[in-house]
C-alpha cells in the first residue's frame, strides 16, 4: 500500500503571495486532515475534509481553504502570505468508520518559508 | 473543546535509563488517546494508542502507556532508552464524537551516553 505523500517538500515565498500544497492520501482512506507544525510547537489543526467536504476547522483565518478530489486526494490554498505562515504543513489521511479510527497516517510535510 | 498539556518541553536521560514522559488532557466526553513520535527529519508516526479496554497500552519497541481517567492522564514510559529513541514525542487526543486529533507542544526526549 502507498503512504502519503506530499509535495513540494521545501518551498519559499514571500509576504502577499499564495501557496498551494498538495497531499495523496493513503490507498483505502477516506478523510484528510491538514497541520499546520511551526518550530518547535506542536501540529495545530487547520482542517478536514471528508467525502469532499470540510468536517471541522481549527482556529486559521478564511484565507486558509482547501480541497479534496473524488480521489481522496487534497489541496491547502494559503493566500496573502504572513511571515507567521512560515512553518512545516502536515497531511493525514484515515478512516473514517474503519476498525483505525482515530489513527492519523501522515506525510512527511512540506516545508513553507515566508520572507 | 479537548485540550493537551505535556509538562516537560525537554527530557534529557542517559542511555539505558529509565523515562516518562507526562502528559494530561481535558475533555467533557469519552476519548482516543494517542502517543505520536517524530524522529530527526521524519514525519510523524504512530507509537501507541489506547481506544479502549486495557489501560495499560504498549509500542513494539517497549515504550508503554496508561490510561488514567481519574487523573486525565496519558503518561508514556520506557524502562530502558537506547540511543535510537531520540525524538520528539507528541500526546494527542481525539474525542469520540469526531476523528479529529488534538496534538499537544512536545516533549523533546534526548538521551545521553
Amino acid at each position: 500500500e502507498t503512504g502519503v505523500t506530499q509535495s513540494p517538500t521545501h518551498l519559499i515565498k514571500t509576504r502577499g503571495q499564495q501557496v498551494t500544497l498538495r497531499c495523496s492520501s493513503q490507498s483505502g482512506h477516506n478523510t484528510v486532515s491538514w497541520y499546520q507544525q511551526a518550530l518547535g510547537q506542536g501540529p495545530q489543526f487547520i482542517f478536514q475534509y471528508y467525502r469532499e467536504e470540510e468536517n471541522g476547522r481549527g482556529n486559521f483565518p478564511p484565507r486558509f481553504s482547501g480541497l479534496q478530489f473524488p480521489n481522496y486526494s487534497s489541496e491547502l490554498n494559503v493566500n496573502a502570505l504572513e511571515l507567521d505562515d512560515s512553518a512545516l504543513y502536515l497531511c493525514a489521511s484515515s478512516l473514517i468508520g474503519g476498525t483505525n479510527t482515530g489513527e492519523l497516517f501522515f506525510g512527511e510535510g512540506s516545508r513553507l518559508t515566508v520572507l | 473543546a479537548q485540550s493537551v498539556t505535556q509538562l516537560d518541553s525537554q527530557v534529557p536521560v542517559f542511555e539505558e535509563a529509565p523515562v516518562e514522559l507526562r502528559c494530561n488532557y481535558s475533555s467533557s466526553v469519552s476519548v482516543y488517546l494517542f502517543w505520536y513520535v517524530q524522529y530527526p527529519n521524519q514525519g510523524l508516526q504512530l507509537l501507541l494508542k489506547y481506544l479502549s479496554g486495557s489501560t495499560l497500552v504498549e509500542s513494539i519497541n517497549g515504550f508503554e502507556a496508561e490510561f488514567n481517567k481519574s487523573q486525565t492522564s496519558f503518561h508514556l514510559r520506557k524502562p530502558s532508552v537506547h540511543i535510537s529513541d531520540t525524538a520528539e514525542y507528541f500526546c494527542a487526543v481525539s474525542d469520540l464524537r469526531d476523528d479529529k486529533i488534538i496534538f499537544g507542544k512536545g516533549t523533546r526526549l534526548h538521551i545521553l551516553p
